[in-house]
C-alpha cells in the first residue's frame, strides 16, 4: 500500500534530550512537510522539502532539525532548545507545486 | 491579519440538514485551495481540492471558491452524526510555492 509512514505513534521525552521522529513515503513525492499541531490550534509549518538536500524554515523552525538525504525520507528531530514540544507532529508529502497533500498518522510527542 | 481565516465553532447542524463552512484568505495570489476533515486525536484527510472559481461537487460535498472576494466554502449536504469532526481549510499560495498554509479549522457537530 502507497501512504506515508510516521513513527512512533506516541513518544515521551525528558527535558533536555533529542528526540527524531520518523517519516518515510512510499508515493514517490518530491515534497515533504512536517507540522505542528496543539490542542484546539491548527497545523504550523515547521520545515518544508521540495527536493533531496534541500529543505526550508517554515513558520515555527526554532529548535527543531531536520534532514532529506532520501527522496522518501524526512526526519524530524526536536532538539533540546525546543521549549515547549508537547505536541502532535504531523508529516506530510505532496507531487507537485498544485496538488494536494496527503499526512501521516502523526506522533504524539509528550515531555516528562 | 491571518493569512487563511475559519471560524472556530462549534457549528451545530441537525442531521440530514446543509452544514455551510467557510474560509477566507489573503494571499491574492493563492493557486490551489484544500478542504481537510479531521477526527479528534487522528490526522487529516482530504476531502477536496479546487482550483478554478466556481462550484465543484463530489458526492454530498461540494466546494465553492470565488477567488475575487478571497473566499472559499464548503457545503455538506444531508450531513450525518459521522460528519462530526473540524474541517481544515488549506491554501497554496503563489505559483511556485510548495507551502501549504492552513485555517483553525471549524468544528462541526452534527446532532441526531
Amino acid at each position: 500500500d502507497g501512504g506515508i509512514t510516521q513513527s512512533p505513534k506516541y513518544l515521551f521525552r525528558k527535558e533536555g534530550q533529542n528526540v527524531t521522529l520518523s517519516c518515510e513515503q512510499n508515493l514517490n513525492h518530491d515534497a515533504m512537510y512536517w507540522y505542528r499541531q496543539d490542542p484546539g490550534q491548527g497545523l504550523r509549518l515547521i520545515y518544508y522539502s521540495q527536493i533531496v538536500n534541500d529543505f526550508q524554515k517554515g513558520d515555527i523552525a526554532e529548535g527543531y532539525s531536520v534532514s532529506r538525504e532520501k527522496k522518501e525520507s524526512f526526519p524530524l528531530t526536536v532538539t533540546s532548545a525546543q521549549k515547549n514540544p508537547t505536541a502532535f507532529y504531523l508529516c506530510a508529502s505532496s507531487r507537485a507545486t498544485n496538488t494536494e497533500a496527503f499526512f501521516g498518522q502523526g506522533t504524539r510527542l509528550t515531555v516528562v | 491579519q491571518k493569512e487563511v481565516e475559519q471560524n472556530s465553532g462549534p457549528l451545530s447542524v441537525p442531521e440530514g440538514a446543509i452544514a455551510s463552512l467557510n474560509c477566507t484568505y489573503s494571499d491574492r495570489g493563492s493557486q490551489s485551495f484544500f478542504w481537510y476533515r479531521q477526527y479528534s486525536g487522528k490526522s487529516p484527510e482530504l476531502i477536496m481540492f479546487i482550483y478554478s472559481n466556481g462550484d465543484k461537487e463530489d458526492g454530498r460535498f461540494t466546494a465553492q471558491l470565488n477567488k475575487a472576494s478571497q473566499y472559499v466554502s464548503l457545503l455538506i449536504r444531508d450531513s450525518q452524526p459521522s460528519d462530526s469532526a473540524t474541517y481544515l481549510c488549506a491554501v497554496k499560495g503563489t505559483s511556485g510555492t510548495y507551502k501549504y498554509i492552513f485555517g483553525t479549522g471549524t468544528r462541526l457537530k452534527v446532532l441526531a
